[in-house]
């Protein structure tokens, strides 16, 4: 596709409901990034995939969120008992770099979800 | 840790206004800083960068300055028109081993009118 393409672009779960969020990266992109966007604040990194391989989660808040990128393109962002506090805009970018901001991140339009 | 502060919107101005968003920031090492851009409806986009001191970033008559004295990163613009509503974010990548994660402030609400 010609952009970063996220879905859904919305969610509404109950408390305690697990949701998946999808990310489609451009294609042949190498780097996928994965971050949370609360109301009234900016985006704050949560992972980052080099192709398949997860080299940074340290922006996962607690071991309910669960991110994979199996093939090297499309990721998938879970999230286990979901709680309120998770209400948030989910944003997915990609870059057609390895580990460097050098080149630009281009983001999706976002997955935002409302746990109630 | 790094982190960014930004100019508390919303900032409403009329076309053809002088337009500065204040952008500081802090960090180790030699950052590279950016504004980003989300209009309406739309992804963030990235509207410029400067990756060391003294450069100017600039793009669609937007300017920022990288200054390391100062610690900040303005977004200037001469002239601004109504499609220039829009959320803008300034952002940091760190110079070290973490240069892939961006470090954002809480974006600025800009409307303008006509």
């Amino acid at each position: 596709g010609a952009g970063v393409s996220q879905s859904p672009r919305y969610k509404v779960a109950k408390r305690g409901q697990d949701v998946a969020l999808r990310c489609d990266p451009i294609s042949g992109h190498v780097s996928l990034f994965w971050y949370q966007q609360a109301l009234g604040q900016g985006p704050e990194f949560l992972t980052y995939f080099q192709n398949e391989a997860q080299l940074d989660k340290s922006g996962l808040p607690s071991d309910r969120f669960f991110a994979e990128r199996p093939e090297g393109s499309v990721s998938t962002l879970k999230i286990q008992r979901t709680q309120q506090e998770d209400s948030a805009v989910y944003l997915c970018a990609s870059s057609v770099a390895a580990g460097t901001l050098n080149t630009e991140a281009f983001f999706g339009q976002g997955t935002r979800l409302t746990v109630v | 840790g790094d982190s960014v502060t930004q100019m508390e919107g919303p900032v409403t101005l009329s076309e053809e206004a002088f337009l500065t968003i204040n952008c500081t920031y802090t960090a180790t090492g030699y950052p590279s800083l950016f504004w980003y851009v989300q209009y309406p409806g739309e992804g963030l986009q990235l509207l410029l960068k400067a990756t060391k001191a003294d450069d100017k970033g600039s793009n669609k008559g937007f300017e920022a300055t990288y200054r390391k004295e100062t610690t900040s990163f303005h977004l200037e613009k001469g002239s601004v028109q109504v499609s220039d509503s829009a959320v803008y974010f300034c952002a940091l990548s760190d110079g070290g081993g973490s240069n892939y994660k961006l470090t954002f402030g809480k974006g600025t609400l800009l409307t303008v009118n006509p």
